[in-house]
């Protein structure tokens, strides 16, 4: 099946640092991926939406200037937290939507997720 | 936006009842209902979903239902299984906008031996 890694799995940094998380597809080529937020205890909120070749798109609310989405190529995207603070800490994930071209273009397959702490 | 909205938070069954979870969203355009079950630290994974021209799936003990005009949808998980212990979530895809999936608030569901 589709395969959706991220790295690093952990970090941990200090204020005022900036903070790049990769997301790859392993198997299958993305063109639209997907960066949430999970705060303990709480839902995944969708925080942008990259396109390959094209700029992302943000939800409301969500800093473009600081929480700055690259999706260079059909297999990764990378988010960077700029400038993170301790209200940035948090469990980020991605999705890559799998468009095997059969009918499954709804289906996303989501990484493992990334746990940032800001110290 | 599209608006999920999910109940109960939290559900304690005992083992081998049948669990419920229902969910109501607020965009008539959106086609596309996936569940997703989520152990602590880890992923989310997709249990089952539902496409809006379907009113009913069926994957062994899980099942999924859609009303389409009370813009409802349900989870049933039958003869539980201190495994299906976990958060689950469900979600709802606005037409509209090319696959972006608005998560539920999640239910927490323990089940008793």
């Amino acid at each position: 099946g589709a395969v959706v890694s991220q790295h690093p799995s952990r970090v941990i940094c200090k204020s005022g640092t900036s903070v790049k998380i990769e997301c790859r597809s392993l198997d299958f080529q993305a063109t639209t991926m997907f960066w949430y937020r999970q705060f303990p205890k709480q839902s995944l909120m969708l925080m942008a939406t990259s396109n390959e070749g094209s700029k992302a798109t943000y939800e409301q609310g969500v800093e473009k200037d600081k929480f700055l989405i690259n999706h260079a190529s059909l297999t990764l995207s990378t988010l960077t937290v700029t400038s993170a603070h301790p209200e940035d800490s948090s469990f980020y994930i991605c999705s890559a939507r799998a468009n095997r071209g059969s009918g499954a273009t709804d289906t996303q397959y989501f990484g493992p997720g990334t746990r940032l702490t800001v110290l | 936006g599209e608006n999920v909205e999910q109940h109960p938070s939290t559900l304690s069954v005992q083992e081998g009842d049948s669990a419920v979870i229902k969910c109501t969203y607020s965009d008539s355009a959106s086609n596309y209902f996936p569940w997703y079950k989520q152990e602590l630290g880890k992923r989310p994974q997709l249990i089952i979903d539902i496409r809006s021209n379907v009113g009913e799936k069926k994957d062994q003990r899980i099942a999924v239902t859609l009303n389409k005009t009370a813009k409802h949808f349900s989870l049933h998980i039958t003869e539980t299984q201190p495994e299906d212990s976990a958060v689950y979530f469900c979600a709802a895809s606005p037409y509209s906008s090319a696959s972006k999936i608005i998560f539920g608030s999640g239910t927490r569901l323990s089940i008793r031996p």
